[in-house]
């Protein structure tokens, strides 16, 4: 089945530590995204790549990374740099990046700060 | 800037009755709209999108949208409501001309619960 997969599920950071999020698709996309999704804030776009090694920030990208070396993969690094990261962070794809592209999303990754 | 408001962030109603969930746009050029349904600790999915080929779009499970261009609306309208609808709803708007990469702005969401 053609799907994204987001791993792990639910991610556990001491504050101070890079950790990185997976997000890999199997549908051939171009596009891919990063979103954070908070209570009552609806989703916010952290990065996107509409193109192997070529990707743009997004509305909140400070404190966040990204590489995209390869066409299905679309790593996500929260760094020591952000301030608030508890989240539940959402990757998604779409065909080619085009405004009325359809994004496909992954089951999320859920990341908690002790 | 474009932007999109959904009005109300809970929403209740009874299985069987009409489901209403309200969406108003802000976009200063023609845009794309969508609905997307969360359930809860998962990913979102596409229930339907308008790209105006027509107003009235017809989605999945029984949903459907009507874009009204004086009003900047999109609401989201089932007649009947199920159990399994119970969920969040989003709303989201793209621009047509200034292609950012399929930029997606969303609304804060509205959470639909529905009660037997």
């Amino acid at each position: 089945d053609g799907g994204i997969t987001q791993s792990p599920k639910y991610l556990f950071r001491k504050e101070g530590q890079n950790v990185t999020l997976s997000c890999e698709q199997n549908l051939n996309h171009d596009a891919m995204y990063w979103y954070r999704q908070d209570p009552g804030q609806g989703l916010r776009l952290i990065y996107y790549s509409q193109i192997v090694n070529d990707f743009q920030k997004g509305d909140i990208a400070e404190g966040y990374s990204v590489s995209r070396e390869k066409k299905e993969s679309f790593p996500l690094t929260v760094t020591s740099a952000q301030k608030n990261p508890t989240a539940f962070y959402l990757c998604a794809s779409s065909i080619v990046g085009k405004s009325a592209d359809t994004q496909y999303f992954g089951p999320g990754t859920r990341l908690t700060v002790l | 800037a474009q932007s999109v408001t959904q009005l109300g962030s809970h929403v209740s109603v009874s299985e069987g009755a009409l489901v209403l969930l309200r969406c108003n746009y802000s976009s200063s050029v023609p845009p794309y709209l969508f609905w997307y349904v969360q359930y809860p600790n998962q990913g979102l999915q596409l229930l339907l999108k308008y790209t105006s080929a027509a107003t009235l779009v017809k989605g999945i499970n029984g949903f459907e949208a009507e874009f009204k261009k004086s009003e900047t609306s999109f609401h989201l309208t089932k007649p009947s409501a199920h159990m399994s609808d119970a969920a969040e709803y989003f709303c989201a708007v793209s621009d047509t001309f200034y292609n950012q990469g399929g930029k997606l702005i969303f609304g804060q969401g509205t959470e639909l619960s529905v009660k037997p």
